[in-house]
């Protein structure tokens, strides 16, 4: 199994400013995801963070309003720039690993809870 | 677009009671489906992993079921505890780029 780890797990922010979510992993993935929880809606996928290339993201997000780094293969980080009340949501992070008889399932941190004012 | 839709949106039960949360989707053509827990504050735990080959997998007193044809799962829990109680979503994967597709999820309450 994998173990992950999110940083904050929760934050209050002003309108038009910047939150970066870090995430870590404590083994070598190769994908790693972030998803966005709307209050009462399902999670939904932002993007997809392969190291050492850029980000693919979803129908609906945009590389400047969600940046993502992912610098090696245990490490990823979201940023939510410029936000807005509608952007107050729970973010996770997630990894796809493989188990022993070659399924994969995916793996999921515990949330970072944004509230923006 | 995959459409996962989950019923009942909330469940409160009498502890000991066996229960069946339902899912469904609209496009069968799925690499698997999972169930997940969610915890307040404590992200996702994956429960059941389905292959889309498989009709179904068990894990305790948790048993989910797949038919593809009819774009239906089925999560049992037996003798259902208070410690049950959580959001259960089901995730149905869409193929090779992993995307998984969620449901609203089902608010399970067992009362003492």
């Amino acid at each position: 199994s994998a173990v992950i780890s999110q940083k904050p797990s929760r934050d209050i922010c002003q309108r038009g400013t910047s939150l970066t979510i870090q995430c870590q992993v404590d083994s070598q993935v190769t994908m790693m995801f972030w998803y966005r929880q709307q209050p009462g809606q399902s999670l939904t996928l932002i993007a997809t963070a392969n190291q050492g290339s850029e980000a693919t993201y979803e129908s609906g997000f945009v590389i400047d309003k969600f940046p993502i780094s992912r610098p090696n293969l245990t490490f990823s980080t979201l940023t939510v720039s410029n936000m807005s009340p509608e952007d107050s949501s729970i973010y996770l992070c997630s990894v796809d690993f493989w188990l022993a008889g070659g399924s994969d399932t995916q793996y999921f941190g515990p949330g970072t809870r944004l509230t923006v004012l | 677009k995959q459409e996962v839709t989950q019923i009942p949106a909330a469940l409160s039960v009498p502890e000991g009671e066996n229960l069946v949360l339902n899912c469904s989707f609209t496009d069968s053509a799925i690499y698997n489906l999972q169930w997940f827990r969610q915890d307040p504050g404590k992200g996702l735990t994956s429960l059941l992993l389905i292959q889309s080959s498989q009709r179904e997998q068990t894990s305790g007193r948790l048993n989910a079921s797949l038919d593809k044809s009819s774009g239906r799962s089925t999560l049992y829990i037996a003798a259902s505890q208070p410690g049950d109680s959580a959001t259960y979503l089901c995730a149905v994967g869409g193929g090779s780029n992993y995307k998984l597709t969620f449901g609203k999820g089902t608010l399970l309450t067992v009362n003492p």
